[in-house]
């Protein structure tokens, strides 16, 4: 079946430093990847659709320039957090659908940390 | 606004009995719905789904019931088994596009 990978799964990091996360596909080409985060107790909250070779489509309310997103190649969408804040502390994740399939396929996530 | 709303936070069952989750939804427009598991530290895992113009779908000890008119969906497991125990999300599409997901309801079946 589909599998989609991200990294890293728990990162720590100082406030004002950026953070990079990864998600691939790793069997199948996404065109369209999507972004998610997760509050404690929380629902899943959509953050963009990550486009291949096009920008990335944002959800009211998200920063661009605070999440930036690239959709580089056919499997390779990274969401980098620019200069985090505590505030930024949560649980990232992506999720993309294989051609032909009905659902999405998530990955396993990322906790983001900042001190 | 909260498109998609699980009401209930928690839910304890006995194993072996069933185990119903809830789940409202507000926009009429929405025609496909799913029920993600997800576990602590990991991504929601598909569970199962369906469509608007259904009002039933099983696979096997899982069955989502789709009441249109009362904009409310719900799944069932039956038996339900200590491996169930997770958090439940259900979620809401328009045309097959990006999901809005419920709040989750964590599950626990106690042996």
């Amino acid at each position: 079946g589909a599998v989609v990978s991200q990294h890293p799964s728990r990162v720590i990091c100082k406030s004002g430093t950026s953070v990079k996360i990864e998600c691939r596909s790793l069997d199948f080409q996404a065109t369209t990847m999507f972004w998610y985060r997760q509050f404690p107790k929380k629902s899943l909250m959509l953050m963009a659709t990550s486009n291949e070779g096009s920008k990335a489509t944002y959800e009211q309310g998200v920063e661009k320039d605070k999440f930036l997103i690239n959709h580089a190649s056919l499997t390779l969408s990274t969401l980098t957090v620019t200069s985090a804040h505590p505030e930024d502390s949560s649980f990232y994740i992506c999720s993309a659908s294989a051609p032909g399939a009905n659902v999405l396929t998530f990955g396993a996530g990322s906790r983001l940390t900042v001190l | 606004d909260q498109q998609v709303k699980q009401n209930s936070p928690s839910l304890s069952v006995q194993e072996g009995r069933i185990s119903i989750l809830n789940c409202d939804y507000t926009n009429s427009m929405f025609d496909y719905f799913l029920w993600y598991k997800k576990y602590p530290a990991e991504g929601p895992t598909f569970l199962i789904s369906i469509s608007s113009i259904k009002d039933k779908n099983e696979d096997g000890r899982f069955t989502v019931f789709l009441n249109k008119s009362a904009k409310h969906l719900s799944l069932h497991i039956v038996p339900s088994q200590p491996g169930d125990s997770a958090v439940y999300f259900c979620a809401a599409s328009l045309n097959r596009g990006k999901l809005t997901f419920g709040q989750g309801t964590i599950l626990t079946v106690h042996p």
